[in-house]
């Protein structure tokens, strides 16, 4: 079966600027998680969708952070405005339940 | 709430040579269990898991765990290392809305 995709792999922006960032999960999995890896750090939940509705996002920065997930399937993960603590890998999981996550590869965001 | 430590930041041994990776976990009731792999560049490899039942579980990649509810522990071993097992390794805990709890991870490198 096809994996978790996510795009762009890389991207480098300026703090204040915007970026967007989008993955499509393993077909048929209700579950999305975007979660955020700090370099050196374990990845941390960021937002969890059942379908198209939020489950937990109690650690999202709503302030500069936003997603969505139109239609319970595809998801974006946006910031804006970017800070130079954003820099990170985004990783996207999609899953079944029993808490069994099928990563993508990440997204890996610089902020100068 | 739930937590996992794992001590070692990086760790490494010779090819060759067996391995533990340390894990501890800190949840109320019997745990959901799973150790990840990532590769530099790369997404999180699910490696084993543990719901229930017999407490050594066998992975992929010649892993195995064992949970030992008395320590609170989920150790990663490997008998025999290999130069392709060089990566950082992440104990993860399953949340109660059907997330992951990663800790901070532990590097590893082998030396030839």
């Amino acid at each position: 079966e096809a994996g978790v995709a996510q795009s762009p792999r890389y991207k480098i922006i300026e703090k204040r600027q915007s970026v967007a960032f989008w993955c499509n999960p393993i077909s048929g999995h209700a579950t999305l998680y975007w979660y955020q890896q700090i370099l050196g750090q374990g990845p941390k939940l960021l937002i969890q969708f059942q379908n198209n509705g939020v489950v937990d996002d109690s650690q999202l920065p709503k302030d500069r952070f936003s997603a969505e997930r139109l239609k319970g399937v595809d998801s974006t993960l946006k910031i804006q405005p970017a800070k130079l603590e954003d820099s990170a890998v985004y990783l996207c999981a999609s899953g079944t339940g029993a808490n069994v996550l099928t990563f993508g590869a990440g997204s890996r965001l610089t902020v100068l | 709430a739930q937590s996992v430590t794992q001590p070692d930041i990086h760790i490494t041994v010779s090819e060759g040579a067996s391995l533990e990776l340390r894990c501890n976990y800190s949840y109320g009731a019997t745990p959901y269990l799973f150790w990840y792999v990532q590769s530099p560049g790369q997404g999180l490899q699910l490696l084993l898991k543990y719901f229930s039942g017999d407490t050594l579980v066998q992975g992929i990649k010649g892993f195995e765990a064992e949970f030992k509810r008395s320590q609170s522990s989920f150790n990663l071993r490997k008998p025999s290392v290999h130069w392709s097992d060089a990566a950082e390794y992440f104990c993860a805990v399953g949340g109660s809305q059907g997330n992951l709890i990663f800790g901070k991870g532990t590097k590893l490198s082998v030396k030839p």
